[in-house]
């Protein structure tokens, strides 16, 4: 079946502004997670999403930053008032419910270039 | 808090040499273990899981890795590398139905 889908795969954007990028997970999978990695580091947890329950939004760096899904499905990260630290590559990741041993499967990423 | 730790920021082996990649992890319960590969461009895959059992657990590409509670360790390895295993690799722990918490990535540069 088909993989968790991420686009745009690349973004440019000027400092400032808004950006969205969207994420498709796996069919079934009620678990989904965003992660940021900028070059050369490892992932940084951004928020995680399970059923219906409150999302986990501990790793939101700040406010500018937000997340939605609605139910089991798509999507979407963020990012108002893009700054040039922003740039990284974003990555999304779903899976089983949690009651399960669970493994995460990522896409692609978007690559966010704030010039 | 959990925390996972690769020592080694760039690793540069032969073809052909074997391969150990390390990692430490902090959790404050039985960990969930997970080695992903990103190669590059590319989404991470995953290598290999380790939940409960065998220590010794096998995974994709011929990698292996084991568990060692008492040196709170779960190193990667892989007896004969091939160009194509040329990568970043991550160890990451976590638990059912939450984040993975990933170390910083140790990047394999193979050689002819």
């Amino acid at each position: 079946g088909a993989g968790v889908s991420q686009s745009p795969s690349n973004k440019v954007t000027e400092k400032g502004k808004d950006v969205e990028l969207r994420c498709d997970p796996i069919s079934g999978h009620t678990a989904l997670y965003w992660y940021r990695q900028r070059l050369g580091q490892g992932l940084e947890f951004l928020i995680y999403f399970q059923g219906n329950s409150a999302p986990d939004k501990s790793g939101l760096p700040s406010d500018r930053f937000s997340a939605e899904r609605t139910g089991e499905s798509v999507s979407t990260l963020t990012i108002q008032r893009t700054q040039q630290e922003d740039s990284a590559v974003y990555l999304c990741a779903s899976s089983l419910d949690r009651g399960n041993f669970y493994e995460q499967y990522f896409g692609p990423g978007t690559r966010l270039t704030v010039t | 808090a959990q925390s996972v730790t690769q020592p080694d920021i760039h690793i540069t082996v032969s073809e052909g040499a074997s391969l150990e990649l390390r990692c430490n992890y902090s959790y404050g319960a039985t960990p969930y273990l997970f080695w992903y590969v990103q190669s590059p461009g590319q989404g991470l895959q995953l290598l290999l899981k380790y939940f409960s059992g065998d220590t010794l657990v096998q995974g994709i590409k011929g990698f292996e890795a084991e568990f060692k509670r008492s040196q709170s360790s779960f190193n990667l390895r892989k007896p004969s590398v091939h160009w194509s295993d040329a990568a970043e690799y991550f160890c990451a722990v976590g638990a059912v139905g939450e984040k993975l918490t990933f170390g910083t990535g140790t990047r394999l540069t193979i050689i002819p």
